[in-house]
C-alpha cells in the first residue's frame, strides 16, 4: 500500500504570510496532484506534477516534485484568507495500470485576516 | 458541463435503516470512485469502477455496503442496515483513462445515522 504523509497537520497563519506544505512517501509515483477543499464541498484540483524535479506555478502558489518523485511541496506566498482549506496531496501508482490515487491525509490551513 | 451530481446533499436517517446515495457522472468520464471522509481517517476508497464494472472493491468496510453502476451516467452506494459509525461525508468522484487528468468530485453527501 502506497502512503502519503503530509505536514504539518494544521496550519494557521495572518494574511501576508508565506508557507510552505509537504507531501511525503517512501513510494514511487508516476505523478503526484494537489487539491484544494473548502467546506462543504468535495476537493478540486489544483495541479498535476508529472517530472521529477517539475515545478509548477499557479499565481501566489508553487508546487514541486521531488526528483525521486516520492515528495511534493506547495508553498503560499502571501496568503490571503480565500486561500483557507483542506490542501490534499495525492500521487498517481508509479507501475502498473492501477488507476486509484492515493490521497495523503490533508493540511488544513487558516488564513487570518 | 453541471460536473458530478451527488444526491442528496443531507441524509439523517435512524440505525438499521436503508439508506441510497446517488451519482452522476461527467458524461465521457469512464472512471467512478466512491469515497468516505472522515475526521479520524480522511478520505477512503471505497469503491471504483470502469466502464460501469466494478473494478476494486477492497474498500468497502463491510456487507453492508454495495455499490452498483448500471449504466454510464448513474451510480448508487448502499447502506443496509445503518449504524452511527457509518456517519461521514460520501463523496463520488469521475475521472478519464488520462493518469493525470485527475479526479472531479461532487459536492458529497453528508449522512448521519442517529
Amino acid at each position: 500500500t502506497q502512503l502519503l504523509e503530509q505536514s504539518p497537520q494544521f496550519l494557521s497563519i495572518q494574511e501576508g504570510e508565506n508557507l510552505t506544505v509537504y507531501c511525503n512517501s517512501s513510494s514511487v509515483f508516476s505523478s503526484l496532484q494537489w487539491y484544494r477543499q473548502e467546506p462543504g464541498e468535495g476537493p478540486v484540483l489544483l495541479v498535476t506534477v508529472v517530472t521529477g524535479g517539475e515545478v509548477k506555478k499557479l499565481k501566489r502558489l508553487t508546487f514541486q516534485f521531488g526528483d525521486a518523485r516520492k515528495d511534493s511541496s506547495l508553498h503560499i506566498t502571501a496568503a490571503q484568507p480565500g486561500d483557507t482549506g483542506l490542501y490534499l496531496c495525492a500521487g498517481a501508482p508509479g507501475s502498473g495500470s492501477a488507476r486509484q490515487l492515493t490521497f495523503g491525509s490533508g493540511t488544513q490551513l487558516t488564513v487570518l485576516p | 458541463d453541471a460536473g458530478v451530481i451527488q444526491s442528496p446533499r443531507h441524509e439523517v436517517t435512524e440505525m438499521g435503516q436503508e439508506v441510497t446515495l446517488r451519482c452522476k457522472p461527467i458524461s465521457g468520464h469512464d472512471y467512478l470512485f466512491w469515497y468516505r471522509q472522515t475526521m479520524m481517517r480522511g478520505l477512503e476508497l471505497l469503491i471504483y469502477f470502469n466502464n460501469n464494472v466494478p473494478i476494486d472493491d477492497s474498500g468497502m468496510p463491510e456487507d453492508r455496503f454495495s455499490a452498483k453502476m448500471p449504466n454510464a451516467s448513474f451510480s448508487t452506494l448502499k447502506i443496509q442496515p445503518s449504524e452511527p459509525r457509518d456517519s461521514a461525508v460520501y463523496f463520488c468522484a469521475s475521472s478519464t483513462q488520462t493518469v493525470n487528468y485527475g479526479y472531479t468530485f461532487g459536492s458529497g453527501t453528508r449522512l448521519t445515522v442517529v
